[in-house]
């Protein structure tokens, strides 16, 4: 089981915005803002689209954002295309101790 | 650009070590503001961060894994590698490098980029 919750799959049409849940704990993502979501196509490295809860790095659309309230993280795709379809993955920064966990990830279907 | 490659057997039996090198191209991995890192995919689960390693020899552990990880770095030929002892068929996964913005004068938390991947299968 994973340290971060996320649903297992969302879906949305070409166009439409989706947001994909990250919810931790007071320990990760309620007391840290070093949240980062990741897109991974099977097959290939997955790549970073939102880094320090809100930040995109050069070249990331800004389609994709990152918000995030109390324990929980949220990233939001705007304008859906076929290429989106993938999963997603949130990762906080957790403590000296635990240090960095993930989300189990949620696989976005674009219909 | 930078680029990471991991590589190593795709096959370990059970009770052996299972190692891994991440080769390292386009950059140093004794830059000041970088640090380097190992995570995994199990089949049909979440991404699981296994350690982080910076040049001087720093290391960081996943508590859960602790036990049986090692990582460490060798900026001579631009590679960090991973050991992990006494493997199970649980251990079964893609391994992943990964470049690890962590602690430092401004600190963070992501992984950028990140290498292809290496399936890892336990079974005898």
């Amino acid at each position: 089981q994973s340290a971060l919750t996320q649903p297992r799959s969302v879906s949305g049409s070409p166009g439409q915005s989706v947001t994909i849940s990250c919810t931790g704990t007071t320990n990760d993502v309620g007391v840290y803002n070093f949240v980062s979501w990741y897109q991974h196509h099977p097959g290939k490295a997955p790549k970073l689209i939102i880094y320090d809860v809100t930040e995109r790095p050069s070249g990331v659309p800004d389609r994709f954002s990152g918000s995030k309230s109390g324990s929980t993280a949220s990233l939001t795709i705007s304008g859906l295309q076929a290429d989106d379809e993938a999963d997603y993955y949130c990762c906080s920064y957790a403590g000296s101790y635990t240090v960095v966990v993930f989300g189990g990830g949620t696989k976005l279907t674009v219909l | 650009q930078l680029q990471l490659r991991e590589s190593g057997p795709g096959l370990v039996k059970p009770s052996e070590t299972l190692s891994l090198t991440c080769t390292v191209s386009g950059d140093s991995i004794g830059h000041t503001s970088y640090y380097w890192a190992w995570i995994r995919l199990p089949p049909g689960k979440g991404l699981e961060w296994i350690a982080t390693v910076y040049h001087s020899g720093s290391t960081y552990y996943n508590p859960s894994l602790k036990s049986r990880v090692t990582i460490s770095a060798d900026t001579t030929r631009s590679q960090f590698s991973l050991t992990l002892n006494s493997v199970t068929a649980a251990d079964t996964a893609l391994y992943f490098c990964a470049r690890h913005r962590f602690y430092g004068s401004v600190p963070s938390n992501w992984f950028d980029p990140w290498g292809q991947g290496t399936l890892v299968t336990v079974s005898s």
